[in-house]
C-alpha cells in the first residue's frame, strides 16, 4: 500500500534560493491538496487541485508560490526567491472525491 | 471562511484514563463534515475519525468516540483506555459537503503519563 509520498523530506536553503518539493498523491485519488504548517499551528490551506486543474488558491499565498501537477499525477510546489518567513513544513495530501484528506510526511524547510 | 476553534492547546491524561478534546466550529451550512486527526511527533498526519453532519449518531472508532451538537456546532473527541501511543498533536477539521477546503483549528496537544 503506497502513500502519499514528499520529497525531499527536509530542506535547508539560503535566502533568495528558489526551492522545489514533489507530491506523489495515492494513484486513484483525483485531488491534491498543499497545506504550510508551522510550529504549535493547525495546517494552512495553499492550493488544491483537481486531477491537473489547478482549481483554487489561497489569497494568502505570495506570487513566488506556484504549483503544478502535470497529467493529474504527481505535483510539485515550488517557493522562489525563499524568504525566512518561508520556513515551514509543507504538507501535502490527497483524496478522494467527497472523502478525507490522506497526509504525506511533509517537507520541511528551513531557510537561512 | 469557515472557522475552526480548538481551545485547549495542551492536554494531559493517565496511561488507561479518560479524555475528552474540546472543538466548536462555525458555519452557515446545513451540510458538512467534521474530522479529528492525530500528528504524531515527526510523523504524518492520520485520521482518527469522521463525522457526517446529517447524521445525528455519534461517530466511534474503538477507543475514541465523539460527541456531536450540532445546534451549538460543537465537536468533542473522547479517548477512552488512553494508551501511551496516543500521544500527539490532534487537530479538528471541518469541510462543506459541497466544498473542496478543509478548515483546520490550531491543534491540541495530548500528553500521556505513565
Amino acid at each position: 500500500d503506497t502513500g502519499v509520498s514528499q520529497d525531499p523530506r527536509h530542506k535547508i536553503t539560503k535566502r533568495g534560493q528558489n526551492v522545489t518539493f514533489r507530491c506523489d498523491p495515492i494513484s486513484e485519488h483525483n485531488r491534491l491538496y498543499w497545506y504550510r504548517q508551522t510550529l504549535g499551528q493547525g495546517p494552512e490551506f495553499l492550493t488544491y487541485f483537481q486531477n491537473e486543474a489547478q482549481l483554487e488558491k489561497s489569497r494568502l499565498l505570495s506570487d513566488r508560490f506556484s504549483a503544478e501537477r502535470p497529467k493529474g499525477s504527481f505535483s510539485t510546489l515550488e517557493i522562489q526567491r525563499t524568504e525566512q518567513g518561508d520556513s515551514a513544513m509543507y504538507l501535502c495530501a490527497s483524496s478522494p472525491t467527497g472523502g478525507e484528506l490522506f497526509f504525506g510526511e511533509g517537507s520541511r524547510l528551513t531557510v537561512l | 471562511a469557515q472557522t475552526v476553534t480548538q481551545s485547549q492547546p495542551e492536554m494531559s491524561v493517565q496511561e488507561a484514563e479518560t479524555v475528552t478534546l474540546s472543538c466548536t466550529y462555525d458555519t452557515s451550512e446545513s451540510d458538512y463534515y467534521l474530522f479529528w486527526y492525530k500528528q504524531p511527533p515527526s510523523r504524518q498526519m492520520i485520521l482518527v475519525i469522521r463525522q457526517e453532519a446529517y447524521k445525528q449518531q455519534n461517530a466511534t472508532e474503538n477507543r475514541f468516540s465523539v460527541n456531536f451538537q450540532k445546534a451549538a456546532k460543537s465537536f468533542s473527541l473522547k479517548i477512552s483506555d488512553s494508551q501511551l501511543g496516543d500521544a500527539a498533536m490532534y487537530f479538528c477539521a471541518y469541510r462543506s459537503a459541497p466544498g473542496n477546503q478543509f478548515y483546520f483549528g490550531t491543534g491540541t496537544s495530548l500528553t500521556v503519563i505513565p
